[in-house]
């Protein structure tokens, strides 16, 4: 099983609104990403965990709360987002190693509207 | 990571070899060139990496000249399923979960 769900697929909230974001892979990986990705531009790392702990923040605003609470699951909590933070966010995983390079999953990701 | 120059977009014949080429001139020795793919509205699709020399797969070729400076993403028989977005990487092997910094990317249009 080679694939990374992500739920849901759509999701449509107002800025005073608190929701979660839902990614989950079976392949073992201990590398876990979100990535977000605006219209017409290429995706961006958000954050990275390595075997469930945080290991990169790419300076995201607070409001974005990534959460790892097992090696398959991550979540994306979301409080008090602007309009500007609309876009698709992606979520992927990686095995995890020294001197390897790994390909990464990347699941369908979540289509999110701020209103 | 080394930074990656793609033409911004391509055409190809249906049933035709696409050929995606990609300019890391300032890449190091110990950093791998990956490519991957976006279809419309779906999440990027890795196809394939290599250090230095050809690789292939069942998704395609890839070639990178002898300085490693360039490289080429070979589509051998390039169908309708094949237009997308298509990523050229470039990235250390790190110890620990690395980031792809993905560039403008090269877009493919397959037509009949």
């Amino acid at each position: 099983d080679t694939e990374v769900t992500q739920t849901p697929k759509h999701l449509v909230m107002g800025m005073t609104n608190k929701k979660s974001l839902k990614c989950e892979q079976h392949m073992g990986h201990r590398a876990m990403y979100w990535y977000k990705q605006k219209a017409k531009k290429p995706p961006e790392l958000m954050f990275v965990y390595s075997y469930e702990k945080l290991s990169i923040n790419e300076s995201v605003p607070s409001r974005f709360s990534p959460e790892c609470p097992n090696s398959s699951l991550l979540n994306l909590h979301l409080h008090a987002l602007q309009p500007e933070d609309s876009a698709l966010y992606l979520c992927a995983s990686s095995q995890d190693g020294t001197g390897v390079p790994y390909e990464q999953y990347f699941g369908p990701g979540t289509r999110l509207t701020v209103t | 990571d080394a930074k990656t120059t793609q033409p911004p977009s391509m055409d190809c014949a249906e049933g035709r070899a696409a050929n995606l080429p990609c300019n890391h001139s300032t890449i190091s020795g110990n950093e791998y060139v990956y490519w991957y793919r976006q279809i419309h509205s779906q999440g990027p699709q890795y196809i394939i990496h290599g250090l230095k020399n050809n690789e292939t797969n069942e998704m395609a070729s890839l070639i990178i000249t002898e300085d490693r400076k360039s490289s080429t993403l070979i589509l051998p028989h390039a169908t309708l399923r094949d237009t997308a977005v298509y990523y050229c990487i470039v990235r250390v092997a790190a110890g620990t979960a690395s980031k792809l910094t993905f560039g403008t990317g090269t877009r493919l249009q397959v037509t009949l």
